[in-house]
This record gives structure tokens, sequence and C-alpha cells, in this order.
């Protein structure tokens, strides 16, 4: 298995550009969940999907930012417009979740987002 | 809300035990995971407990006492390749916040 796949690796742009962050999770999983990592704030959960479906979007900071997960295979999330604090790491994580399953989420390796 | 609270910085050498500790304050309680991080690596699982009790899993264990909202990883056999953050995490019941502590940095010496 690949693991979680994660595009671009790196970003660097310029404030007020859009950017777009992609994501691959792991076959068969069925919940899939954004965070973003700096050292001020450490790692934050932004959203998380069951099956497709946004459960808890509370984390997104605000207005700028959305995501979506169009299919069980693919997720989005999108800043527009980008500002210089957005700048931090975002992984992107997925695992089968279920009441008897063990809580297990395996990430991807992260997109290194740097807003000039 | 959720909130985590660990050590932020453990340092010790090679060959010897340390223990992270970790305390949690939350609504509703699934179960505490614990997370392993390189730096600039990501995430990497090590352990789960849903029940009091240790797991064990090779050099590491996980701790869990519901009643005191306290879990602790305990690493034996220190290695210079465990030097990396390690952070707590709690689910909900109802699976709906997942929530990372602080992170505790480890140092392992020579």
């Amino acid at each position: 298995d690949a693991g979680v796949i994660q595009s671009p690796r790196h970003e660097v742009t310029e404030m007020g550009q859009e950017v777009t962050l992609r994501c691959k999770p792991i076959s068969g999983h069925n919940s899939l969940f954004w965070y973003r990592q700096t050292m001020m704030r450490g790692l934050e959960l932004l959203i998380y999907f069951n099956n497709n479906v946004p459960i808890d979007d509370s984390g997104m900071p605000e207005d700028r930012f959305s995501a979506k997960m169009p299919n069980a295979s693919f997720s989005t999330l999108k800043i527009q417009p980008s500002e210089p604090r957005d700048s931090a790491v975002y992984f992107c994580a997925s695992s089968l979740m279920g009441r008897e399953t063990q809580e297990t989420q395996y990430f991807g390796p992260g997109t290194r987002l740097l807003v000039l | 809300g959720q909130s985590l609270e660990q050590p932020s910085e453990v340092t010790a050498v090679e060959g010897a035990i340390v223990q992270i500790n970790c305390t949690y304050q939350t609504s509703g309680f699934y179960g505490l995971s614990w997370y392993q991080q390189h730096d600039g690596g990501a995430p990497t699982f090590l352990s789960y407990n849903a029940l009091d009790g240790l797991e064990e899993t090779g050099r590491f264990s996980s701790f869990l006492s519901r009643s005191d909202s306290y879990g602790y990883l305990l690493l034996q056999e220190l290695q210079m390749k465990d030097s990396a953050s390690y952070f707590c995490a709690v689910r909900d019941r109802w699976g709906q916040n997942f929530v990372f502590g602080p992170g505790t940095r480890l140092s392992v010496l020579p």
C-alpha cells in the first residue's frame, strides 16, 4: 500500500494567491482528516470527513479555508486568499473508523506551505 | 472542550528508560493514542489505550487510568533513533473531536 499521498510536498506562494492542497487516503479507509501544524499552535484538526461527508469543521480557521471530498479516494483543502499566517505544514490523515476498530490514523508526508 | 498536557522536553541517555506523561480533560472519552514524529516527518501511530491498564508493544508501553484522566508512554532501552517528539491524542466517544497534546520532545544522548 502506498500510504496516504499528499501533493504538492512544498508550496511557496504570494499573499492573496489561491492554494490547493490534495490528498489521496489509503484505499478502504472511511475517514479523512486535515491537520495544520505550526510551532506556536502545535497540531490542530481542521476538518474531518466520514464516508466523504464533513462531520466536524469547527477547526477551520475562517471562510478563506474550504475542504471537499468528492469521492472516497480524493480530498482537497483550499485557501483563498492565502495570508502569511497560513504558513504551516498541512497533514492529511486517514483511518478506518468504527465502534470496534482501534483508533489509528495514518498520516501523509505533509505539504509545507510558505506564504510570502 | 478538550485539553491535554504533556511535558515539553525530556532528556535521557541511551539504554535508559523514560516515561512521558499525559493528562487530559475532555467532555467525553473514547481512548488515548500516542504518536511519534521525527523532525521533518509525519506523525506515526505508536499505541492506543481504550481501557485501563498497560499495553506493551516491543520496547514501548502505554498506560491509561480513566479515573485519573492520565496516561503515559514508557520507552525502554532507549536508542538514538528514539529522539523525536511524542504526542498523546484523544477522541471523544462520539468521534467528533480529535485533539493532540502539545508534544514532548525527547532527546536521547549517547
